[in-house]
């Protein structure tokens, strides 16, 4: 079974540009998290989606969306690219039971996308 | 201040020795606490999933401790190797409105030499 697939692997874009990543989940896996991670902060959970929802969200500004097609591949857009905003961005996929998974169902991570902003 | 400190931030071991890493959280109350490794450039993976009612639970050389009541939690990696040299996550999850709340731990970055 294939595992979850992050493209591109690494995007260099200049501030002011806005940028789109995707995640194609492991398949029979219907909800999609995402995060961000930086040395200074780690891991900091954006927001998670399930059935084509966003079920879920963290404390980041609107500049940050996403969105979930039927096959539950999911897009994280971010606008206006600020240079804070250079970093590993991981999605996890899992069977419904929140960003992390459940118990006996936890999520996948995928490989990440490095976004550099320069 | 984080909700979920690790400690060291980094450490150094030599190959077949033992290593005990820490995670102090302040969350609570908490549904499980759980412990995750992260090879250069990979996606955390997970290593241990522990309620707040467990105190111990193992993955072969790993051994996750629990203490909820002075809210502290180690990893225990028994006989290093090589490819244990990773960054390993504490996280801890809570349960608010039906929803998961995720508070992770910076990490601690670890160095097995041979």
């Amino acid at each position: 079974k294939a595992g979850v697939t992050q493209t591109p692997r690494y995007l260099i874009k200049t501030r002011g540009q806005q940028v789109t990543l995707s995640c194609s989940p492991i398949s029979g896996h219907r909800s999609v998290s995402w995060y961000q991670q930086t040395p200074g902060q780690g891991l900091q959970f954006l927001f998670e989606y399930f059935s084509e929802t966003q079920r879920n969200k963290g404390n980041f500004p609107g500049r940050f969306s996403g969105r979930q097609f039927s096959n539950s591949r999911s897009e994280m857009n971010v606008s206006t690219l600020e240079l804070g905003d250079s970093a590993l961005y991981l999605c996890a996929s899992s069977l419904p039971g929140g960003n992390l998974g459940t118990m006996n169902t936890e999520a996948f991570f995928g490989q990440g996308t490095r976004l550099t902003v320069v | 201040k984080n909700q979920v400190e690790q400690s060291p931030q980094s450490l150094i071991i030599l190959e077949g020795k033992n290593c005990t890493l820490q995670c102090n959280y302040t969350v609570s109350p908490f549904s499980n606490l759980r412990w995750y490794k992260q090879d250069t450039g990979r996606g955390p993976v997970s290593l241990t999933i522990m309620t707040f009612s467990e105190n111990t639970k193992s993955n072969g050389r790993y051994t996750a401790t629990l203490d909820a009541d002075t809210k502290q939690s180690s990893l225990h990696i028994t006989a290093s190797q090589l490819s244990d040299s990773a960054s390993y996550i504490c996280v801890v999850i809570q349960y608010s409105g039906g929803y998961q709340k995720v508070t992770f731990g910076i990490g601690t970055k670890l160095q097995v030499i041979p």
